[in-house]
């Protein structure tokens, strides 16, 4: 198995809505990252895990908790979100956090929210 | 502070005609590059990357590009374009934190169109 999965493909919430995002992968990567990209633009570093630790936090607002229960998952937990939040939210996985030639980074085809 | 500049923001070419598409970065010590293609609404996929060595670097998909220290260039060639080249065309540099974990920098993109 060579890729990342996230789900939901598409989510629509509202601003006082709860939602999780979910990424997963089972290359036996041990760093995971998020990025969030807006059109036209190239992807934002959110979160970096490490060995299952938080290990970069970009100063992303609160209203984005990260969370990576075990090494092959990777979630995002949204509440009160604003409408400039609707973004591709997207995933991605490396072998080893703190080699650069392992920098390689796999992506997943990303969640598209949209915030009303 | 690490940086990528990719030039052209749009580029189009005519389907079996050559490709260059241009990237410049700014990195204080030997740079680690990699070239990404994003399909709309997709995750990113690796074309090719550059670590060491033979300055020319063959990637997938037939693209390949060539690491220039003097120019701090690292461009990406196709000698035929096909149809289902038209995509956005990320560059990246990547970076150890010590003590944390690797981050990429991305450049701002460049779109392919391919007309027939």
């Amino acid at each position: 198995d060579t890729e990342v999965t996230q789900t939901p493909k598409h989510l629509v919430m509202g601003m006082t809505n709860k939602k999780s995002l979910k990424c997963e992968q089972h290359m036996g990567h041990r760093a995971m990252y998020w990025y969030k990209q807006k059109a036209k633009k190239p992807p934002e570093l959110m979160f970096v895990y490490s060995y299952e630790k938080l290990s970069i936090n970009e100063s992303v607002p609160s209203r984005f908790s990260p969370e990576c229960p075990n090494s092959s998952l990777l979630n995002l937990h949204l509440h009160a979100l604003q409408p400039e939040d609707s973004a591709l939210y997207l995933c991605a996985s490396s072998l080893y956090p703190k080699v650069l030639a392992a920098n390689e980074q796999f992506f997943g085809p990303g969640t598209r929210l949209t915030v009303l | 502070a690490q940086s990528v500049t990719q030039p052209d923001i749009h580029i189009t070419v005519s389907e079996g005609a050559s490709l260059e598409l241009r990237c410049n970065y700014s990195y204080g010590a030997t740079p680690y590059l990699f070239w990404y293609v994003q399909s709309p609404g997709q995750g990113l996929q690796l074309l090719l990357k550059y670590f060491s060595g033979d300055t020319l670097v063959q990637g997938i998909k037939g693209f390949e590009a060539e690491f220039k220290r003097s120019q701090s260039s690292f461009n990406l060639r196709k000698p035929s374009v096909h149809w289902s080249d038209a995509a956005e065309y990320f560059c990246a540099v990547g970076r150890v934190n010590t003590g944390t974990a690797s981050k990429l920098t991305f450049g701002t993109g460049t779109r392919l169109q391919v007309t027939l």
